[in-house]
């Protein structure tokens, strides 16, 4: 079973906006990272959080981790049509090995 | 682009078949980990390499197996093909056993008839 559990499972909204997604785990981690994929290609690491921290910006991404109750979320503001992709979050709990939920799939309408 | 790269783009087998999928990782990188991705699903950690050793093995029966070679790229060999290993397969490389960040190549899928 996946480690990590994204909701919602598909996001629509306008461009403009901003997109939050989340992410539950179930055990321990030593970092949890957030990735992006296009069209089934390969994914790209966006950003990570390690255990010992609460919250995190990358350009327009913040991401904020809550290990108390095993969760994280992923916000990007004024989204834009490229945006659209699926994003994963993934915890690593043993060195290297990442466990990826099943994705959020998001939709930036021109 | 990461600079991991992955051969073949795609690959159509049939049941029972063999296949080869091969991966390039970055330069500077000696740790390379496969992954299964199934459509509509998140990718599932099949094992990883470590300066030519397995260092790790997700829940994936014996006939997925894989080699690293001294120049650090991989191989992912899947034995007697199912439908089920119908999926995109990715590999990604880091550099050394507990690196946080992995880079992704884009895939190779796999098609099973």
């Amino acid at each position: 079973s996946q480690q990590g559990e994204e909701d919602p499972q598909a996001l629509s909204i306008q461009e403009g906006e901003n997109a939050t997604m989340n992410c539950s785990y179930k055990t321990s981690i030593n970092n949890l990272q957030w990735y992006r994929q296009n069209s089934g290609r390969g994914l790209v690491h966006l950003i990570l959080i390690r255990s010992n921290e609460r919250e995190k910006h990358s350009g327009r991404l913040r991401v904020t981790l809550d290990t108390s109750k095993k969760s994280s979320s992923l916000l990007i503001t004024a989204s834009r049509a490229a945006d659209t992709a699926s994003y994963f979050c993934a915890t690593v709990a043993n060195a290297g090995k990442s466990t990826f939920g099943d994705g959020t799939t998001l939709t930036v309408k021109p | 682009e990461t600079g991991v790269t992955q051969s073949p783009t795609h690959l159509i087998k049939t049941r029972g078949q063999q296949v080869t999928l091969r991966c390039s990782s970055q330069s500077g990188h000696n740790t390379v980990s496969w992954y299964q991705q199934a459509l509509g699903q998140g990718p599932q950690f099949i094992f990883q390499y470590y300066r030519e050793e397995e260092n790790g093995r997700g829940n994936f029966p014996p006939r997925f197996s894989g080699l690293q070679f001294p120049n650090y790229s991989s191989e992912l060999n899947v034995n007697a093909l199912e439908l089920d290993d119908s999926a995109l397969y990715l590999c990604a490389s880091s550099f050394g056993r507990g690196a946080e960040t992995q880079y992704f190549g884009p895939g190779t899928r796999l098609l099973v008839l």
